[in-house]
């Protein structure tokens, strides 16, 4: 079976960095892009990067450049978002995603998502 | 980048009946365009891509239809598992990006 799953819920105060992870199986990971999308708290979808396990190759949504750093390790087949200063707006549930094809530029559907990381930011 | 407006935000529908719902991009996006699915408490599902091709064991109740900036996701006899919230996608110009959703409801 195809499958993402991703780390558990995490709790973070204004500040700190957070570490998610996703790991990929039933596929040959090096394949595939692997986006990370998160949703805010009764909000839409919002894009914030994607990366290619086969070379690393990695982009971020402008809007969040500085802030979001997107690897893989090929060795465990798994895919991890680093996002640093974490501020209360950051509160939200952060997927990954297969994409569905492996073309360049990254554009298409996203097929296999993750059960989701809920990140609280607090003080 | 491309922003994407869906409509209504909310659709109140009987079951049985047939919902529609529209996904307009702010340039055209040729027919790459991508439907989601997302219940509460769970991860949006692909449901169609390619602005009409439907995803691996998708009902064919679902049918996507459009080109350039206009698209419809039309769900016909609707069941009780198909009230949910649902997402369109742009995935013809970099970077991707969402629409806000449509919660379909029942009437």
């Amino acid at each position: 079976e195809v499958q993402l799953v991703q780390s558990g819920a995490e709790v973070k105060k204004p500040g700190e960095s957070l570490t998610i992870s996703c790991k990929a199986s039933g596929y040959r990971f090096t394949d595939y892009w692997i986006g990370w999308v998160r949703q805010m708290p009764g909000e839409g979808l919002q894009w914030m990067g994607i990366i290619y396990p086969g070379d690393s190759d990695a982009r971020s949504s402008p809007s969040l450049r500085g802030l979001v750093n997107i690897s893989v390790d090929k060795s465990t087949s798994t895919a991890y978002l680093q996002y640093s200063n974490l501020r209360a707006w950051d509160t939200a549930m952060y997927y990954c995603a297969r994409l569905q094809s492996s073309t360049w530029p990254p554009l298409d559907a996203f097929d296999i998502w993750g059960q989701g990381t809920m990140v609280t930011v607090s003080s | 980048e491309i922003v994407m407006t869906q409509s209504p935000a909310t659709l109140s529908v009987s079951p049985g009946e047939r919902a529609t719902l529209s996904c307009r991009a702010s340039q055209s996006v040729s027919s790459n365009l991508v439907w989601y699915q997302q219940k509460p408490g769970q991860a949006p599902r692909l449901l169609i891509y390619g602005a009409s091709t439907r995803a691996t064991g998708i009902p064919a109740r679902f049918s996507g239809s459009g080109s350039g900036t206009e698209f419809t996701l039309t769900i016909n006899n609707l069941q009780s598992e198909d009230f949910a919230v649902y997402y369109c996608q742009q995935s013809g110009n970099w970077p991707t990006t969402f629409g806000r959703g449509t919660r379909v409801e029942i009437k």
